[in-house]
């Protein structure tokens, strides 16, 4: 079966441009998060969602925004780019308490 | 005050030695708990999952959670150079977002 996949898994921009990130679940998986993974620490909570419905957000600016897809698919948007946004993205897939994540995204800011 | 305590090493250890990794926390409401392994600029992977206190073994490697005072740790046994990693610890209240540590850094010497 296939794991989380995350595209792209390299990206660079320019500030104050959009991006748009993209994960598909494991299959059966309903659940998707977004966290963001800044050089030497931990991942961050951004955004939870659930049978396409918002369950949650972490403190992040209006910038970031998410959506999901009838076949569970995930986007994750930041617009305005900063260059803190520079940071390895995660998407995480549910079924139940545990977490899979996926290989994730490089976005680097300049 | 952080919700999840972890601290970031770095740890050496020789070939076959034992590592030892924990985690405090502040929230006694977390039930479920995980830890990942996550080598370099890739996403982190799922090791250990355990509900609530206990033990937990896989291979020669061992889970502990003491909700009583809000401290899990995971050992490595026979350790080998390619468990050369991070590992973060992870845990949350039911299927929604997680709270990682900051990760530790582990070096296995051959």
């Amino acid at each position: 079966d296939a794991g989380v996949t995350q595209s792209p898994t390299h990206l660079i921009k320019t500030r104050g441009q959009h991006v748009t990130l993209r994960c598909s679940p494991i299959s059966g998986h309903k659940s998707v998060s977004w966290y963001q993974q800044v050089l030497g620490q931990g991942p961050q909570f951004i955004f939870q969602y659930y049978e396409k419905e918002e369950r949650g957000r972490g403190n992040f600016p209006d910038r970031f925004s998410a959506r999901q897809f009838p076949n569970y698919s995930s986007e994750l948007n930041v617009n305005a780019l900063l260059l803190g946004d520079s940071a390895l993205y995660l998407c995480a897939s549910r079924l139940k308490a545990e977490a899979f994540f996926g290989q994730g995204t490089r976005l680097t800011v300049v | 005050q952080k919700e999840v305590e972890q601290d970031p090493g770095p740890l050496s250890v020789p070939e076959g030695a034992i590592v030892s990794l924990n985690c405090t926390y502040s929230n006694s409401a977390f039930q479920y708990f995980m830890w990942y392994r996550q080598y370099s600029r890739k996403g982190p992977e799922l090791l250990m999952y355990t509900y609530s206190s206990g033990n937990k073994e896989d291979g020669r490697f061992t889970a502990q959670v003491d909700k009583s005072s809000k401290y899990i740790s995971l050992f490595i046994r026979d350790s080998q150079p390619s468990d050369s990693a991070t590992y973060l610890c992870a845990m949350s209240l039911n299927d929604y977002k997680l709270s990682f540590g900051a990760g530790t850094t582990v070096t296995v010497r051959a």
